[in-house]
């Protein structure tokens, strides 16, 4: 079955310490995207990635870094610049980076990592 | 760049209708709606493009307002099933990055 995989669901990280979080899709999607969930304020845009090899921050990106070495992956880092990481992280993708040139398309959500800093 | 969505939250009785708005202070390609239950990821649940269209999904429909660049999403004769956090995702006319909103918690009661 097509879908996007997110893991772990659960991540529990010391300060001071970077942590990747994983994010796989195999729906042959061009867009990916990263975002952090905190209470009360919705899915806020971390980074995203239109095409293999090229990603652009989003409005959250101090303390992150992201890569996109393959289509179907599109991993996190949670660096120690992070001041406060703890929070629901929500990968998805698109079946290709929007645009009004385009049809846009709905994006698929991952099921979420939980990234607890102790 | 995020859109702002009203009312950040509502509670309901069942059968009572609701309505959701979200607004964007970018020309606006699209908006998509979702629906998250708690701890879950979010669940598609339409997609309006610009032209003013409107859509309907049994129950639940939704209308997009270029112009004003506002949508909103109408739950009617509302169900248990309906609970959870409503987000409208927006794609600019320049593209290229698609916000979610600041999403509206839905509780419906017996």
């Amino acid at each position: 079955d097509g879908g996007i995989t997110q893991s772990p669901k659960y991540l529990f990280r010391k300060e001071g310490q970077n942590v990747t979080l994983s994010c796989e899709q195999n729906l042959n999607h061009d867009a990916m995207y990263w975002y952090r969930q905190d209470p009360g304020q919705g899915l806020r845009l971390i980074y995203y990635s239109q095409i293999v090899n090229d990603f652009q921050k989003g409005d959250i990106a101090e303390g992150y870094s992201v890569s996109r070495e393959k289509k179907e992956s599109f991993p996190l880092t949670v660096t120690s610049a992070q001041k406060n990481p703890t929070a629901f992280y929500l990968c998805a993708s698109s079946i290709r980076g929007t645009g009004a040139s385009s049809l846009s398309a709905q994006a698929f959500f991952g099921q979420g990592t939980r990234l607890t800093v102790v | 760049q995020q859109p702002v969505q009203s009312p950040q939250a509502v509670i309901l009785r069942e059968g009572e209708d609701a309505v959701i708005n979200c607004s964007s202070s970018k020309a606006l390609y699209s908006v998509h709606w979702y629906r998250q239950k708690h701890g879950e990821a979010p669940v598609f649940l339409m997609i309006l493009l610009k032209g003013g269209e409107q859509k309907g999904h049994d129950k639940i429909s939704a209308s997009f307002n270029e112009k004003k660049q506002q949508s909103s999403l109408y739950l009617t004769a509302s169900q248990l099933s309906y609970s959870g956090t409503y987000f409208c995702g927006t794609e600019s006319l320049t593209g290229n990055q698609f916000y979610f909103g600041t999403g509206t918690s839905l509780t419906v009661i017996p």
